[in-house]
């Protein structure tokens, strides 16, 4: 499994843009790369997820260069609502094994 | 369609008791996974299962046991219960007709407490 690597915390203010960076070095040919999003006391709820180039949603977009070895989740004007930890996974698409990181904690100030 | 769902909510065990988790979902997915997510921590896969009748070690399966009879429930046992797994525990599934379509819906967590 390709062990991903992402920055503990992150602050911003309502209205920014966030940019989240997940290092993914041993990312192999055929995995894909899905952002979670975790608030306290529930279970993580699916952002995105992408194999190359750029993904967007009616909520992010996802930058994966073509090297494929790291990616960057883009939140646009964030929001106090947007406080939450967020994952980045890197799993073969149907290989059922995945393992999540310790995830980025994202405060949004007013 | 209620999705994923967890039972219990909450537990709290003594040391060297057993219980079971029962995780259901209602999306006729083929992948399930058991997650424990511990204070402040990422979520750790305990076990997982790509159909019923077949499950498999995740990345920390020692002091669980799993079962899938049924495509729609994926049941976690522990044997005896120790105090090292307190923690919340997430059951998720996945649909994987379609390739990178990896997207996993989790349930709300049961808290467990051994004491």
């Amino acid at each position: 499994l390709a062990k991903t690597t992402q920055p503990i915390s992150m602050d911003s203010y309502e209205g920014q843009e966030v940019n989240i960076t997940c290092s993914h070095n041993n990312i192999a040919t055929n995995d894909y790369i899905t952002w979670y999003q975790q608030f306290p006391s529930q279970g993580p709820r699916f952002i995105i997820q992408g194999y190359k180039t750029k993904v967007t949603n009616e909520v992010a977009s996802l930058f994966i260069p073509a090297d494929r070895k790291s990616s960057t989740l883009s939140l646009p004007r964030v929001s106090l609502s947007d406080t939450a930890v967020y994952y980045c996974l890197v799993a073969k698409g149907n290989a059922g094994k995945s393992t999540f990181g310790d995830g980025t904690t994202l405060t949004v100030k007013p | 369609n209620a999705g994923v769902t967890q039972t219990p909510k909450f537990r709290v065990l003594k040391t060297g008791q057993s219980m079971t988790l029962l995780c259901a979902q209602d999306m006729n997915h083929e992948y399930m996974y058991w997650y424990r997510q511990d204070p402040g921590m990422g979520l750790r896969l305990i076990h997982y299962s790509v159909g019923e009748g077949t499950t498999a070690k995740g990345e920390v399966p020692d002091g669980y046991n799993v079962s899938r009879l049924k495509k729609q429930n994926f049941l976690l046992g522990l044997e005896s219960a120790a105090p090292s797994q307190t923690s919340v525990y997430f059951c998720a599934s996945s649909y994987p007709g379609l390739v990178g379509s990896y997207e996993q819906y989790f349930g709300p967590g049961t808290r467990l407490t051994v004491t």
